[in-house]
């Protein structure tokens, strides 16, 4: 079975500060990605990698950058958190099929 | 821009009963379509993919058929069961995932 897993399920944190979201996958994909669900909007495409060191933007890069310096592990950064980013986040990885992680809500005040 | 959509965003069904769940998508080059089931509190989990070559495709108690024609995606739930509540997505691979807004269905007993 493929495994993806998100370092955390519930995260608080204050406006402004700065926030790690990671995501690890144990099947050897190359394509990883990050979305967040929003009641109503469903899920949106925040970044995605084909390849280590490799990141492209998707629909709503604005306010979120990553990192892929290793095959298995893909990270989301929130540089200075605001209220407006509190959400679910859900990272995927895919090589014939997109498997998803049990996704991180994120709580900003 | 293109996107994929669902046509409701709510079904309620009768438990035993038949399952009908639609997605429209419009870019004509998609050629890989995915349903997800996501239960409360949990990523989005995999059910049945089907490439643009093929029209139709079952798994278990479960339908997808294509309709490349009009751009028309259906997932068909055969004996609905209490457990398929869910939220119901379509997503179209284009390089990245694209995903709906997605569908509620809830089974009554």
């Amino acid at each position: 079975d493929v495994k993806v897993t998100q370092s955390s399920r519930y995260l608080v944190k204050r406006t402004g500060e700065k926030v790690f979201l990671e995501c690890v996958q144990d099947m050897d994909h190359e394509n990883m990605f990050w979305y967040r669900q929003d009641p109503g909007l469903g899920l949106r495409l925040i970044y995605f990698s084909y390849d280590v060191k490799m990141k492209e933007k998707g629909d709503i890069p604005e306010g979120y950058s990553v990192s892929r310096e290793k095959k298995e592990r893909f990270s989301l950064i929130l540089e200075s958190a605001s209220t407006n980013q509190t959400s679910m986040y859900l990272c995927a990885s895919l090589r014939e099929t997109q498997y998803f992680g049990p996704g991180t809500r994120l709580l900003v005040l | 821009g293109e996107s994929v959509g669902l046509h409701l965003p709510t079904l309620s069904v009768q438990e035993g009963d038949n399952s009908i769940i639609n997605c429209a998508y419009s870019n004509s080059a998609s050629d890989y379509f995915i349903w997800y089931k996501q239960e409360s509190g949990k990523g989005p989990q995999f059910i049945i993919d089907i490439r643009s070559n093929m029209d139709k495709r079952q798994g278990q108690r479960v339908t997808v058929l294509l309709n490349k024609t009009v751009k028309h995606l259906s997932l068909q739930i055969a004996a609905t069961q209490p457990g398929d509540s869910a939220v119901y997505f379509c997503a179209e691979n284009m390089g990245d995932m694209r995903f709906g807004a997605g569908t509620r269905l809830t089974v009554k007993p």
